[in-house]
């Protein structure tokens, strides 16, 4: 149980295009759903807090315009990063709380990597 | 300011060889602390939640355990298939669910 997914697990795009990231929990509803970013050989950053049907939580130095979440369900959000650069390159990961969990343990998708040429 | 701090930064182990890894914490109300694994190029993958000081966890090789300022992930008889990066969060009582993550100890088993 618990199983978070994300799609693409890998995308290259030119300078300037935008990218669409989809995270789904499979098995379970979540209310709240995270994006994080991670560099190499660094711990995971977060960017924003998405809930269901309202407007994400970006965190400070996050760009609202450039990173935008769409959390339309209980199981599905998305990170659309708009005219990407390359110095958007990274892995993104999303993670979901259960909805119905006593505890509040998030569970991290797999992650997507992105380029940007 | 909530605050995680994880040491050593990385750890080489013989097989079989026990040892511990520390999370230390500052927040103003813990809701809940969580260690996660992560292998390179994937997501986190999680392990445990302590709740409370005296609280332990148990699964194959690893335990968790948690005190009021810090929490210690001990290895026994790790195998090189142990080896990944360990993460420790805590969550806070601030009213928001984020994580505060600690840098991580990068874990190498030998055979």
């Amino acid at each position: 149980g618990a199983v978070v997914s994300q799609h693409p697990s890998w995308v290259i795009c030119k300078s300037g295009t935008s990218v669409k990231i989809e995270c789904r929990s499979l098995d379970f509803q979540a209310t709240t759903m995270f994006w994080y970013r991670q560099f190499p050989k660094q711990s995971l950053m977060l960017m924003a807090t998405s809930n269901e049907g309202s407007k994400a939580t970006y965190e400070q130095g996050v760009e609202k315009d450039k990173f935008l979440i769409n959390h339309a369900s209980l199981t599905l959000s998305t990170l659309t990063v708009t005219s990407a650069h390359p110095e958007d390159s990274s892995f993104y990961i999303c993670s979901a709380s259960p909805t119905s969990g006593v505890y509040n343990e998030q569970f991290f998708g797999p992650g997507t990597r992105l380029t940007v040429l | 300011e909530d605050q995680v701090t994880q040491s050593p930064e990385a750890l080489r182990l013989q097989e079989g060889e026990s040892s511990s890894l520390n999370c230390s914490y500052t927040v103003s109300g813990l809701r809940g602390l969580f260690w996660y694994r992560q292998d390179p190029g994937k997501g986190p993958e999680f392990l445990f939640t302590l709740y409370s000081a005296g609280e332990e966890k148990e699964k194959e090789r690893l335990k968790a355990t948690l005190t009021k300022k810090e929490s210690f992930l001990h290895i026994t008889a790790p195998k090189p298939e142990d080896s990944a990066t360990y993460l420790c969060a805590v969550q806070g009582t601030s009213g928001t669910y984020k994580y505060i993550f600690g840098t991580g100890t990068r874990l190498k088993v030998l055979a």
